[in-house]
């Protein structure tokens, strides 16, 4: 089946300084991703929902100058959290639309921010 | 608003059959119904989806009621590696953004 590979899958970084996260649909071209967040015990949260060579739509609350996406081809989009701080530890979850409609997750990438 | 109820929590044994109920009373005519699962500090995995027929899968069989208003996921013989937090969506089609609730936690016991 379809794959979608995130990395790093866990990474642990010191509060003030920006972390990178790919998402990649390592088998399909991915016209449109998704990027939820995850706190302990919570359900995913909707971020962002980026299209290939577009902005990305961000969900109500959430900043866009702090969590910046870039989808620059049909396989990779990145989330990039600037500035972490120690409240944006959380488990960072995308997922890839197919071109038939057919929606893949990646295995999530947990960010500790000390 | 949430578009879906779930029982917070479910325990099977091991071997028998896992029933998952999900009420979803507003669903409108064009949206489906799906489930997904998430086993601990993993992405979730589909499972399956349906609009009004029955389905069933390799993983699952998905009732649907007549009025659509809920559903039930089946799991024919339950595993321990089946314990997670399932998740009933609905939404137009799987490709777009999909709002998970809180989801129930099944946990299988050996």
């Amino acid at each position: 089946g379809a794959v979608v590979s995130q990395h790093p899958s866990w990474v642990i970084c010191k509060s003030g300084t920006s972390v990178k996260i790919e998402c990649r649909s390592l088998d399909f071209q991915a016209t449109t991703m998704f990027w939820y967040r995850q706190f302990p015990k919570q359900s995913l949260m909707l971020m962002a929902t980026s299209n290939e060579g577009s902005k990305a739509t961000y969900e109500q609350g959430v900043e866009k100058d702090k969590f910046l996406i870039n989808h620059a081809s049909l396989t990779l989009s990145t989330l990039t959290v600037t500035s972490a701080h120690p409240e944006d530890s959380s488990f960072y979850i995308c997922s890839a639309s197919t071109l038939t409609g057919e929606l893949f997750f990646g295995e999530g990438s947990r960010l500790t921010v000390l | 608003d949430a578009k879906t109820t779930q029982p917070t929590s479910m325990d099977c044994a091991e071997g028998r059959a896992a029933n998952l109920p999900c009420n979803h009373s507003t669903i409108s005519g064009n949206e489906y119904v799906y489930w997904y699962r998430q086993i601990h500090s993993q992405g979730p995995q589909y499972i399956i989806h349906g609009l009004k027929n029955n389905e069933t899968n390799e993983m699952a069989s998905l009732i649907i009621t007549e009025d659509r208003k809920s559903s039930t996921l089946i799991l024919p013989h339950a595993t321990l590696r089946d314990t997670a937090v399932y998740y009933c969506i609905v939404e137009e089609t799987s490709g777009s953004r999909l709002t998970f609730g809180e989801g129930t936690q099944l946990t299988v016991n050996p």
